[in-house]
Order: structure tokens, then sequence, then C-alpha cells
């Protein structure tokens, strides 16, 4: 059970290049976010996906869309990434419904825009 | 939404109690009070959450005021590896956008 898996772990991209971040969950929730962490600060939501086949955006959507490929598979894309796009990214999954919804991470992907 | 208010940073000795304190006080009613930790740039493991009573698991306690206004994490006996920046979050059920970590309390334990 290896709960919520990042892929890449690290990443260096031109400003202007294209990427996805994927992020998978075998714990069979329902919801999956994606968060980015600057320097020093608290996580600040992108995205969320609160159940299969359904997107809405968070805190902080501009330039990134998401994909909620399946109940396991949640992708985050930056089409033009810009050195403010430079951050650690995490995704998590949480049962969903009517639950407290306890938020499960997985271990970052930490980006840098040159 | 409501937020929260932490301290930055808190010490506390190896072996004692610590007591982290929130302040949320214009959390409406249908709000829960989570706590999360981050150790260094791990992804945030979830500790607790209550709405009103006082809560217990095996990591820590939840105090939970009267008005609702504050709350305290309790861990009863600090480790080294409990050093991490602890953040306190305030949601209704549902409301999967209104998650606001903020920037939490670091916690530096030492021996």
């Amino acid at each position: 059970n290896a709960g919520v898996t990042q892929t890449p772990k690290f990443q260096v991209l031109k400003t202007g290049q294209s990427m996805t971040l994927q992020c998978a969950q075998d714990m069979n929730h329902n919801s999956m976010y994606w968060y980015r962490q600057d320097p020093g600060m608290g996580l600040r939501l992108i995205y969320y996906s609160a159940s299969e086949g359904t997107t809405d955006k968070g805190e902080v959507p501009n330039g990134y869309n998401v994909s909620r490929l399946n109940k396991r598979e949640f992708s985050l894309r930056l089409e033009s990434a810009a050195p403010s796009q430079t951050s650690v990214y995490f995704c998590a999954s949480s049962e969903g419904g009517s639950g407290p919804n306890e938020q499960f991470f997985g271990p970052g992907t930490r980006l840098t825009v040159l | 939404d409501a937020k929260t208010t932490q301290p930055p940073s808190m010490d506390c000795a190896e072996g004692r109690a610590a007591n982290l304190p929130c302040n949320h006080s214009t959390i409406s009613g249908n709000e829960y009070v989570y706590w999360y930790r981050q150790i260094h740039s791990q992804g945030p493991q979830y500790i607790i959450h209550g709405l009103k009573n006082n809560e217990t698991n095996e990591m820590a306690s939840l105090i939970i005021t009267e008005d609702r206004k504050s709350s305290t994490l309790i861990l009863p006996h600090a480790t080294l590896r409990d050093t991490a920046v602890y953040y306190c979050i305030v949601r209704a059920l549902y409301n999967f956008n209104k998650f606001y970590f903020g920037s939490g309390t670091k916690l530096n334990v030492k021996p």
C-alpha cells in the first residue's frame, strides 16, 4: 500500500516549457488535490477534484490545468512554465463525501523554472 | 471562512508536553478544527481533528475552548522527531477548496 505517489521527484524547466506532474493514490479515495508550497510558506490549493469526473479551482489556479484521469490518478499540467511557478508541489487525497476528509499527502515534486 | 492565528515558533524540552495554541475567533458552527504537521520538506501529515469536544488519539490531544474560538494541540511527551511545522486549519465538511494552511508554528524540540 504505497499511499500517494508523485512523479517526478525533481524537475528543472526553462521558461516557456511545459510539463505534467503525475499523482496516483491506491486508497480508493474519491477526492484529490494539488497544492504548491513556496519557501517559508504554508501550502496553497491549486486545484481539486471532489470526485471522479469533476475538477474545480482552488486558491491559486492561474497557469495550471488538471486532469482527473480516473479514480486513482490526478495530473497537474504547466503549459508555459514561468519562474514564479518555482515551488514544491504536493498532491493529496481524501475519502470525500460527508466524512471529515483527512488528507493524505504525497512526498512532493520540487520544480525549478529558470 | 475562518482563518487561524498561530505563533511562528515555539521551543519544547524533550520529554515534556508541547502545547501549541491556535486562535480561530471567526470559526463557524459547522467548521472543524484540523491539525497537520510537516517534518522537514515532507508532505504534511494529519494529526487530529475535532468539532467542539476534546479529542485524543495515539499522537496527540486536541483541546477546544467552549466558545470554539481557540484550541490547543498537546503532544504529551515530545521527542526530537516531533520537531516540525504544525498547522492549525478550520474547514467545514464539503468545503473542499477551503483548506488554508497558513504559516503554522515551527516547534523545536530540544534535548
